[in-house]
């Protein structure tokens, strides 16, 4: 079965520090993506980065990189020089092998609060 | 703008009834999924379709029904046997055949009173 595992329920950083948020994915498939995505208080979920299984390089899109360490089964989310605007929710999820059973449905782990201190 | 639309934004549902959230989207994607969410919790996944008039069941599909009748719309019904129905649903939908390219709606809290 697969499943994401987030260990930090809430976390602190100092604006303009950067933060690790952790993740840790169990499948058995070998092709699967893998997601990170932001709750701001109002519900939505906001796309921030995506890392394939076969990118050999990790993912990064502006302020937000991937740390994919695929022999550990890790995909941790990596944002640098932390804004008042980046506490939220962050889930990191997973799609598993394209089939017609699997659906591309998305696995959520339990998410990690973020919370940015002036 | 192309994207998704759930309505309404809050319910409020006695016990004993049914409900239904609606999920509208006009980016021809091919796949709907509904999603319930708990305070403090993931996403769980209740159901999906890929085409239309065929959808699976997902991890906690007790007590929900849905229908797929036009690519467009997923509307998701609430019965009285969901036994703690209070939860956020978030509808999302994919075209077929990408890596990813979710998109979600955004939300409706439902309140049992």
């Amino acid at each position: 079965a697969q499943k994401i595992t987030q260990t930090q329920p809430g976390m602190f950083v100092q604006e303009k520090e950067a933060v690790t948020l952790d993740c840790t994915y169990d499948t058995s498939d070998q092709s699967y993506g893998l997601f990170w995505y932001k709750q701001p208080s109002s519900g939505e979920m906001i796309f921030l980065i995506y890392q394939g299984s076969y990118d050999e390089q990790n993912a990064t899109e502006g302020r937000y990189s991937l740390n994919f360490q695929k022999a550990r089964k890790s995909a941790n989310l990596v944002i640098s020089a932390s804004q008042l605007g980046d506490s939220a929710m962050y889930f990191c999820a997973m799609r598993g092998a394209p089939s017609y059973n699997q659906g591309g449905k998305l696995i959520f782990g339990q998410g990690t609060e973020l919370s940015v201190k002036p | 703008d192309g994207g998704i639309t759930q309505s309404p934004k809050y319910l409020f549902r006695k016990e004993g009834q049914n409900v239904t959230l609606s999920c509208e989207q006009n980016l021809n994607h091919d796949a709907m999924y509904w999603y319930r969410q708990d305070p403090g919790q993931g996403l769980r996944l209740i159901y999906y379709s890929q085409i239309v008039n065929d959808f699976q069941k997902g991890d906690i599909a007790e007590g929900y029904s849905v229908s797929r009748e036009k690519k467009e719309s997923f509307p998701l019904t609430v019965t009285s046997a969901q036994k703690n129905p209070t939860a956020f649903y978030l509808c999302a939908s994919r075209r077929t055949g990408t890596d990813y390219g979710y998109t979600f709606g955004s939300g409706t809290r439902l309140t049992v009173v």
